[in-house]
């Protein structure tokens, strides 16, 4: 049974560009999870869904960033006009249902802007 | 607001040395705890958790952690360390939400550092 997937594990853009990270969440698991690691900071909630659906984005920033999970396919987090500041690894977590408090993440993808 | 404090930043152990890394929260209600751990270069895996039941945990690799619930805590412990063990810990926790998702609240992390 494959882990929790991430695309690509490096990204970099220049600064003004656009970001897309996706996630593959586990087979089965319909619910997944952003997370948000600064350098030399723990994860930061970002955005809770499940496929087409977002339950809770009460960590995204209000502006440049959005989150999708259809019904096929990853969920995928998009980060527009990336500035220095958006630099971090970015974690995604996937449940198998909304009452599932064990989470499983993948790997991450670190993005770097230039 | 839940948040979770992990006390040391940098630790730094001689192999064998016994290891205890602190972590506190704060959140009134009833709470899931976990110890997660990334090796340099890889992803967070679960080392242990608690959801209820006996407050001292048994994990992976020989780690252990002790609920105390009036003193908000669960701090990670391992008798003896390894150079293997080199690594950052991360203290988390979680609560259900009002949208019946469970939000985790990760600590800062500690960086484990161990001399062969």
């Amino acid at each position: 049974n494959a882990g929790v997937m991430q695309n690509p594990r490096h990204l970099v853009r220049r600064r003004g560009q656009e970001a897309r990270l996706r996630c593959s969440p586990m087979k089965g698991h319909s619910h997944v999870y952003w997370y948000r690691q600064l350098p030399e900071e723990g994860l930061k909630f970002m955005v809770y869904l499940q496929k087409e659906n977002i339950i809770d984005e009460s960590g995204m920033p209000k502006e440049r960033f959005s989150a999708e999970f259809p019904k096929e396919g990853p969920s995928i987090l998009r980060i527009q006009q990336v500035v220095r500041g958006d630099s971090a690894a970015y974690f995604c977590a996937s449940v198998r249902d909304r009452g599932e408090n064990e989470q499983f993440f993948g790997p991450g993808t670190r993005l770097t802007v230039l | 607001a839940q948040s979770v404090s992990q006390h040391n930043h940098h630790v730094i152990l001689s192999e064998a040395a016994s290891l205890e890394l602190g972590c506190n929260y704060s959140y009134g209600g009833t709470v899931n705890l976990f110890w997660y751990v990334q090796y340099p270069g890889q992803h967070l895996q679960l080392l242990l958790k608690y959801f209820s039941g006996d407050p001292l945990v048994k994990g992976i690799k020989g780690f252990e952690a002790e609920f105390i619930k009036s003193k908000f805590s669960f701090n990670l412990r391992k008798p003896s360390v390894q150079w293997s063990d080199t690594a950052e810990y991360f203290c988390a926790v979680n609560a259900g939400s009002d949208t019946g998702g469970f939000k985790t609240i990760f600590g800062a992390g500690t960086r484990l550092f161990v001399k062969a």
